[in-house]
């Protein structure tokens, strides 16, 4: 079984703020995990994933991640945060074996202070 | 990256009518496409995962009678909510993807369904 946990479900930073969300994973097997951002009313858009290549992973718009297999971490950050990144975030799991059945965390709602 | 396009993205019906959403791979074959739930303020739960050509395999506590999956071509399957009832209003999203290990999914824009 797979399963994804995120610290924190609000999570507010200032414009021009490091922003770090936080994800822990849980997984039998080598796991993919992945970074996707919901804005409202629309569907998921991939920032990133880690599929065991290289640990630190980076992705659109300015974001990456690092998989930490000690840790059982994929935590993502953004050094500098605009105000077009204020969306819900969420960690994902899938079997490395194959089959994109994407386990969900429950998302961070990324809120950004001019 | 592969489009997944969903439709429609808003749909208001009466209670106990039933809605079809659709759910199409355009660029590429999806061997296997996946149905999920939001609920408010919640995360997205898997409902079923649909494979071309066979019954789609749903997680526990869905009701496969109420909410009837079909893929029938490897770009298309689509999710119908039978019988609809208010409890039933969600944001329903789709995915799909090739089946390739270490290959992506992609997901469609999602369907605002609002039962009245």
């Amino acid at each position: 079984a797979q399963s994804v946990t995120q610290l924190g479900s609000h999570v507010s930073v200032s414009e021009g703020a490091l922003v770090l969300l936080r994800c822990n994973y849980s997984s039998s097997v080598p796991p993919y995990l992945f970074w996707y951002v919901q804005y409202p009313n629309q569907g998921l858009q991939l920032l990133l994933k880690y599929t065991s290549a290289a640990t630190l992973v980076k992705g659109i718009n300015g974001f990456e991640a690092e998989f930490k297999k000690s840790e059982t971490s994929f935590h993502l950050t953004k050094p500098s945060a605009h105000m077009s990144d204020a969306a819900e975030y969420f960690c994902a799991v899938s079997d490395s074996g194959g089959y994109q059945k994407v386990t969900f965390g429950t998302g961070t709602k990324l809120q950004v202070i001019p | 990256g592969a489009v997944v396009s969903q439709h429609p993205s808003r749909v208001i019906c009466k209670s106990g009518t039933s809605v079809k959403i659709e759910c199409r791979s355009l660029d590429f074959q999806a061997t296997t496409m996946f149905w999920y739930r939001q609920f408010p303020k919640k995360s997205l739960m898997l409902m079923a995962t649909s494979n071309e050509g066979s019954k789609a395999t749903y997680e526990q506590g869905v009701e496969k009678d109420k909410f009837l999956i079909n893929h029938a071509s490897l770009t298309l399957s689509t999710l119908t909510v039978t019988s609809a009832h208010p409890e039933d209003s969600s944001f329903y999203i789709c995915s799909a993807s090739s089946g390739q290990p270490g290959g992506e999914a992609f997901f469609g824009q999602g369907t605002r369904l609002t039962v009245v």
